[in-house]
Parts: structure tokens; C-alpha cells; sequence
């Protein structure tokens, strides 16, 4: 099966930008998905597609992807940016199967 | 509004079994394809199974033959049958719906999470 790969961590200081990426052979077929994940809350979908934000995420998220690689970034990351980052796509070897990348934590300084 | 709540979480024995269900509203769940995604403590987002709105379930190699996806269109709600259990099960599960953007190279994603049930595998 795919995986995504992710950086374990990273950290940007308040009102500036990070950028969190994710690595994986699915990803030069198919978009991710992007999701935050605060600590006892369920993940929460905030980019999909080549760039689409749901309704009520701040347009500080966006999304790009290049070769097998997929990013999320923040513009002007605020505090309450601190959280898990978790992208995700269907399988590249079977499309029946979908696989999460590792994580990344943001730290919001 | 859409809402997905779980339930059925609980401790249980291993080698034992477990029901999940995640009762829908806001939407039809026959209309969409419904997700389980699992987390151990501390660990990152595992996919388990899927249903599709008209094919077959599809489940992640490390729960087929144990675990079974289910929908009853009737109730709106999706289940997750869970047997043999082992400790490795032990995490919150997730039900969580699925969307399509066919746009560009397309991209499936989960827009609707549930707010997630605990399953505690241990003697």
C-alpha cells in the first residue's frame, strides 16, 4: 500500500507563514486532502482539492501540489493554528484504499 | 446541519466483540459514500473501512476478516462490527462522511467527522 510521509514537526512564529508538506507516490494522480486535529477534538477537513477551502476555514489555508508532494500552508499563522496536520488520499496501488500521512505538529510561538 | 455521532465504545476482553454505530442527520447517508478512521493513543489517523452508496466494502489490511462496515438507510446510520478483537485495536474510531471533487486530478477527502467513540481492548 501508499504512504504519505510527513515531518514530525514544525514550528512558526505567530503571523508568519509555515509551510507542511506531504510525500507520496498517490500524489502525483490525486490531490490530498488536509485536515487539523486539536488535542480530544476530532480532525477537521480545512483544504481539499488543488486549493478548496470548506465553508467557515480562514483563507490564511491554503493548498498546492508539485510532483508527489502536496503542501499546506499558513499565511499569517494565528495561535489557535496549533495543532496536528494530517493529509490523506486514496491509495496509488489499490483505489479502493485510503491512506493518512504521519502528521506533522505545529507549534505556534 | 450535518451531524455524525458515534457510540458502542467501550472496554472489552480480547478475542471479543464490539458494535459501533454512527447515527447520521443533516444528510442520507445511502447518498454517500461513510468512513471509519481509527486512533490508538497518541498516534496518528489509521483508515479502517469504507462503503460506498452502491459497491462493495473495502477494509484496511489490518482489520479484514475481523471488522464489517455496514449501512441501514433506513435508521441513517452506519456500523462498524468489530470481532477477535486485539489490543492493537485499542483506539478512538472515527465515522466520518465522503465526498468527490472531480476537479483537475481529483481528490477524495472526509468533510464530516463525528466527535469519535473509545474501544479499549485489554483483560
Amino acid at each position: 500500500s501508499s504512504e504519505l510521509t510527513q515531518d514530525p514537526a514544525v514550528s512558526v512564529a505567530l503571523g508568519q507563514t509555515v509551510r507542511i508538506t506531504c510525500q507520496g507516490d498517490s500524489l502525483r494522480s490525486i490531490y490530498a486532502g488536509w485536515y487539523q486535529q486539536k488535542p480530544g477534538q476530532a480532525p477537521v477537513l480545512v483544504i481539499y482539492g488543488e486549493n478548496n477551502r470548506p465553508s467557515g476555514i480562514p483563507d490564511r489555508f491554503s493548498g498546492s501540489s508539485s510532483g508527489n508532494t502536496a503542501s499546506l500552508t499558513i499565511t499569517g499563522a494565528q495561535a489557535e493554528d496549533e495543532a496536528d496536520y494530517y493529509c490523506n488520499s486514496r491509495d496509488s496501488w489499490d483505489n479502493h484504499f485510503y491512506v493518512f500521512g504521519t502528521g506533522t505538529k505545529v507549534t505556534v510561538l | 446541519e450535518v451531524q455524525l455521532v458515534e457510540s458502542g465504545g467501550g472496554l472489552v476482553q480480547p478475542g471479543g466483540s464490539l458494535r459501533l454505530s454512527c447515527a447520521a442527520s443533516g444528510f442520507t447517508v445511502s447518498t454517500k459514500y461513510m468512513t471509519w478512521v481509527r486512533q490508538a493513543p497518541g498516534k496518528g489517523l489509521e483508515w479502517v473501512a469504507i462503503t460506498y452508496t452502491g459497491g462493495s466494502p473495502y477494509y484496511a489490511d489490518s482489520v479484514k476478516g475481523r471488522f464489517t462496515i455496514s449501512r441501514d438507510n433506513s435508521r441513517n446510520t452506519v456500523y462498524l462490527q468489530m470481532n477477535s478483537l486485539r489490543a492493537e485495536d485499542t483506539a478512538v474510531y472515527y465515522c466520518a462522511r465522503g465526498d468527490y471533487d472531480s476537479s483537475g486530478w481529483g481528490c477524495y477527502f472526509f468533510d464530516y467527522w463525528g466527535q469519535g467513540t473509545l474501544v479499549t481492548v485489554s483483560s
